[in-house]
């Protein structure tokens, strides 16, 4: 899971390496799943989506894998450079005031550091 | 260019004062969004809109006010109810309600 705030958990990686970073989702009744990137001081940036009828998708350089079971999803993210480095953010569609109107709700974040 | 813009990129408010922050799109996307992060925070969920003249409450909807009079504008209120204000606060917006979300570039508001 992601636990944010002062206690931001961190992955530090070596560029060239292979990054995972995991989240731990709410709602079994979400259906949609998505990864942002946030770098300091903007707004968060579409990195990679998955609906819930599968367990895995690619895109260039990133994986996203699902598994509903225990409600897990994982980024995946082949050969990191120091230009990945950034704040990563998952998020789940799911209806906060069960109004049948659905919303991202993000967790709580994993800082990603790439030592060139 | 397409895209949302949000303004001011700073603000501040005294006590006691109402401030409204703005958001326009021109993606032509039906539903919006306001969140709020606090630093070294994720991203918490203030108000939603899928259709103008329509919006719902999210997970921290207390001492703000939301309109959504037109399609491209969202505008959220921080009224003197809310006790905390400071925080980055980010407008997003949605072809498909509820997915793939397009950010602004976020108002910084703290509290002099």
């Amino acid at each position: 899971g992601e636990s944010v705030g002062l206690h931001l958990p961190t992955l530090s990686v070596q560029e060239g390496d292979n990054s995972i970073i995991n989240c731990a989702y709410s709602n079994s009744a979400s259906d949609y799943f998505i990864w942002y990137k946030q770098e300091s001081g903007k707004g968060p940036q579409f990195i990679i989506d998955i609906r819930s009828n599968m367990d895995k998708r690619q895109g260039q350089r990133v994986t996203v894998l699902l598994n509903k079971t225990v409600k897990h999803l994982s980024l995946q993210i082949a050969a990191t450079q120091p230009g990945d480095s950034a704040v990563y953010f998952c998020a789940e569609n799911r209806d906060p005031m069960d109004t049948g109107r659905r919303a991202l709700t993000f967790g709580s974040g994993t800082r990603l550091q790439v030592q060139p | 260019d397409g895209g949302i813009t949000q303004s001011p990129k700073y603000l501040f408010r005294k006590e006691g004062q109402n401030v409204t922050l703005s958001c326009e799109q021109n993606l032509n996307h039906d539903a919006m969004y306001w969140y709020r992060q606090d630093p070294g925070q994720g991203l918490r969920l203030i108000y939603y809109s899928q259709i103008v003249n329509d919006f719902q409450k999210g997970d921290i909807a207390e001492g703000y006010s939301v309109s959504r009079e037109k399609k491209e504008s969202f505008p959220l209120t921080v009224t003197s109810a809310q006790k905390n204000p400071t925080a980055f606060y980010l407008c997003a917006s949605s072809s498909d309600r509820g997915e793939k979300l397009f950010f602004g570039s976020g108002t910084q508001l703290s509290v002099l």
